[in-house]
């Protein structure tokens, strides 16, 4: 159990740039989450995969974002023409769920850090 | 998923217990009680979870109303690493677009 690992760990941009962040889950980690989380704010969901197939985004999810993870692995979340408001820390998590939710622990990475300048 | 309410910050001496109080009043009878940390610079960390009993682990005990209405985390010995903000969240097990829901959580500061 190596931990979910995220890359790169910060990201600097100019504004209108696009960015792409990968995050590699735990080995055989089913359900994997993308968060946005602000200075001083609380995680905020964006979206979750189950296997390969994204189940649920959040209205916070814009049409300039878009995640993947191809062949139920890793995840990549995409940012097109950031804007300064796109700020933040971006962490991913995962979990060995089974069906139901109930006692569900999500393992968190350590995040990217993204500045649009 | 309910909402809760914490305080903002609290204070506790390194060594001695400290006492996370969450409040989750409208909490409904398929809902986990979660409590996650996350110290700076990290991502969040799990520490336990509950759904009626109380419940203990290597990190912290978690003890719930009998109502269910609140809860208490206890870090037993805090520690300087014990510093982090705490988060409790309460987490449906069956909702479809089931996901964790962070509030502001509390900052808890462990001096020596």
């Amino acid at each position: 159990d190596t931990g979910v690992s995220q890359n790169p760990r910060h990201k600097i941009t100019k504004r209108g740039q696009n960015v792409t962040f990968r995050c590699d889950p735990i080995s055989e980690h089913n359900r994997l989450y993308w968060y946005r989380q602000t200075l001083g704010q609380g995680p905020e969901f964006l979206t979750y995969f189950q296997n390969e197939a994204q189940l649920e985004k959040s209205r916070l999810l814009s049409d300039r974002f878009s995640a993947e993870r191809p062949k139920g692995s890793f995840s990549t979340l995409e940012i097109q023409r950031t804007e300064q408001g796109d700020s933040a820390m971006y962490l991913c998590a995962s979990s060995a769920g089974q069906g139901g939710f109930g006692g569900e622990k999500l393992f968190f990475g350590s995040g990217t850090q993204l500045s649009v300048l | 998923d309910a909402k809760t309410t914490q305080p903002p910050s609290m204070d506790c001496a390194e060594g001695r217990a400290a006492n996370l109080p969450c409040n989750h009043s409208t909490i409904s009878g398929n809902e986990y009680v979660y409590w996650y940390r996350q110290i700076h610079s990290q991502g969040p960390q799990y520490i336990i979870h509950g759904l009626k009993n109380n419940e203990t682990n290597e990190m912290a005990s978690l003890i719930i109303t009998e109502d269910r209405k609140s809860s208490t985390l206890i870090l037993p010995h805090a520690t300087l690493r014990d510093t982090a903000v705490y988060y409790c969240i309460v987490r449906s097990f069956k909702a479809a677009g089931n996901k964790l829901t962070f509030g502001g959580g509390t900052r808890v500061l462990v001096k020596p």
